[in-house]
């Protein structure tokens, strides 16, 4: 059974930094693109950033770039995403979602329970 | 900028057919995709390559594609399929986009 257990979350004030980790089992992760999904309070589906198998190619919405780092280590079935610089508009649940590559497309097939992240003074 | 449009909501009886429509500019040579999240929980695929059902999504629930537009139509609706629902396509840069997410109420 595929499993995504994100962690990591919590309350940070604006401009300071958390790191998300997602546990991935049940599936060959080193085959896999990887991807964040964020969604707001109460509102819809944010795609945040995807990275390939071998960690060579990262992909970040227009809106993380420069303030988040995807990555992962596929000795330890793990995807990461160091948030630096944080905003009040990142609150939100960050999902790791397992990605898939059609038509030089992606889409998600998996996703994990998810992290609260929560940026407030 | 592009854009998915989905209704805010739709509503229908137990047992009747429910769809849910999204809108883009051009699907042209784009696949969409369909989520299912309910209340506190996670996205869970339910259509994928407009019309393909992933292993485990009951027969009801079915995807179509016609120009400019696709829909999610679940026949006999019930009442665990009460939910809110996104599409899901590319952005003309080629980076994910959803749409905007319908609540689907089951009277």
């Amino acid at each position: 059974e595929v499993q995504l257990v994100e962690s990591g979350g919590g309350s940070v004030q604006p401009g300071g930094s958390l790191r998300l980790s997602c546990a991935a089992s049940g599936f060959t992760f080193s085959n896999y693109w990887m991807s964040w999904v964020r969604q707001a309070p109460g509102k819809g589906l944010e795609w945040v950033a995807t990275i390939k198998q071998d960690g060579n190619e990262k992909y970040y919405v227009d809106s993380v770039k420069g303030r988040f780092t995807i990555s992962r280590d596929n000795a330890k079935n793990s995807l990461y995403l160091q948030m630096n610089s944080l905003r009040a508009e990142d609150t939100a649940v960050y999902y790791c979602a397992r990605a898939r590559w059609v038509q030089s497309k992606f889409y998600f097939d998996c996703w994990g329970q998810g992290t609260l992240v929560t940026v407030s003074s | 900028s592009y854009e998915l449009t989905q209704p805010p909501s739709v509503s229908v009886s137990p047992g009747q057919t429910a769809r849910i429509t999204c809108s883009a500019d051009a699907f042209a040579n784009q696949y969409a995709y369909w989520y299912q999240q309910k209340p506190g929980q996670a996205p869970v695929l339910v259509i994928c390559k407009d019309t393909e059902r992933p292993s485990g999504i009951p027969e009801r629930f079915s995807g179509s594609s016609s120009g400019s537009t696709v829909t999610l139509t679940i026949s006999g609706v019930q009442a665990e399929d009460e939910a809110d629902y996104y599409c899901q396509s590319a952005a003309s840069s080629g980076t994910p986009l959803f749409g905007g997410g319908t609540k689907l109420t089951v009277l």
